[in-house]
């Protein structure tokens, strides 16, 4: 068990560029998330998948941001056209669910990829 | 929508003693799981405890414990035998039942632990 890892850690870009992060889950969990981070505050949800569907999004995830999870494994996060507010942290985390089923089952988080967008 | 507050952006305490650290929420839901989870200077987001609220009895994790004060909407974090490894920041937070992990977060209390 390695952890939930995230690439790249930090990420420095300028405004209007395209970024993509990616998240390798912990294998075999079939849940994965992604929060935001701005500094000084909480992380806020953004979206998460069961496997390889995504069940609910966030309405701070606007359609500049899109998420996906192709085959379940990882996911990726792409950015487009970013702007200096999307400057922030943002984390992955996953967790192994009973299969559909809602519950508060242990979330393990990575360490994140910071974005800076000048 | 739920909201989570932690008036105290920071603390210290020394080595050894006793630190609370407060959080307050709101929400109308009856039921639902509150949360700390601590972030050192990693950023790797760990979970200290949860308590679920149709518990009466609150949630302890070895030095870590609760008070949960269900009608005052109010659920404190208490660290006895402060360690030097316990300087981080602490996020309180809430999930509602059968809501899968979709967590509020509050804005976090930064708490450093002096030798």
């Amino acid at each position: 068990d390695t952890g939930v890892s995230q690439d790249p850690r930090h990420k420095i870009t300028k405004r209007g560029q395209n970024v993509t992060f990616r998240c390798d889950p912990i294998s075999e969990h079939n849940r994965l998330y992604w929060y935001r981070q701005t500094l000084g505050q909480g992380p806020e949800f953004l979206t998460y998948f069961q496997n390889e569907a995504q069940l609910e999004k966030s309405r701070l995830l606007s359609d500049r941001f899109s998420a996906e999870r192709p085959k379940g494994s990882f996911s990726t996060l792409e950015i487009q056209r970013t702007e200096q507010g999307d400057s922030a942290m943002y984390l992955c985390a996953s967790s192994l669910a009973p299969r559909g089923v809602s519950t508060n089952e242990k979330l393990f988080f990575g360490s994140g990829t910071q974005l800076s967008v000048l | 929508a739920q909201t989570v507050t932690q008036s105290q952006p920071e603390m210290s305490v020394q080595e050894a003693e006793t630190v609370t650290l407060s959080c307050t929420y709101d929400t109308s839901e009856n039921n639902y799981y509150l949360f700390w989870y601590k972030q050192p200077p990693s950023r790797q987001m760990i979970l200290v405890i949860r308590q679920e609220a149709y518990k009466q009895q609150n949630a302890t994790e070895n030095r870590f414990s609760v008070n949960f004060q269900k009608a005052a909407k109010s659920f404190s974090l208490k660290i006895s035998d402060s360690q030097l490894g316990d300087t981080a920041m602490y996020f309180c937070a809430f999930m509602k039942h059968w809501e899968g992990n979709m967590l509020t977060f509050g804005g976090g209390t930064r708490l450093m632990v002096k030798p």
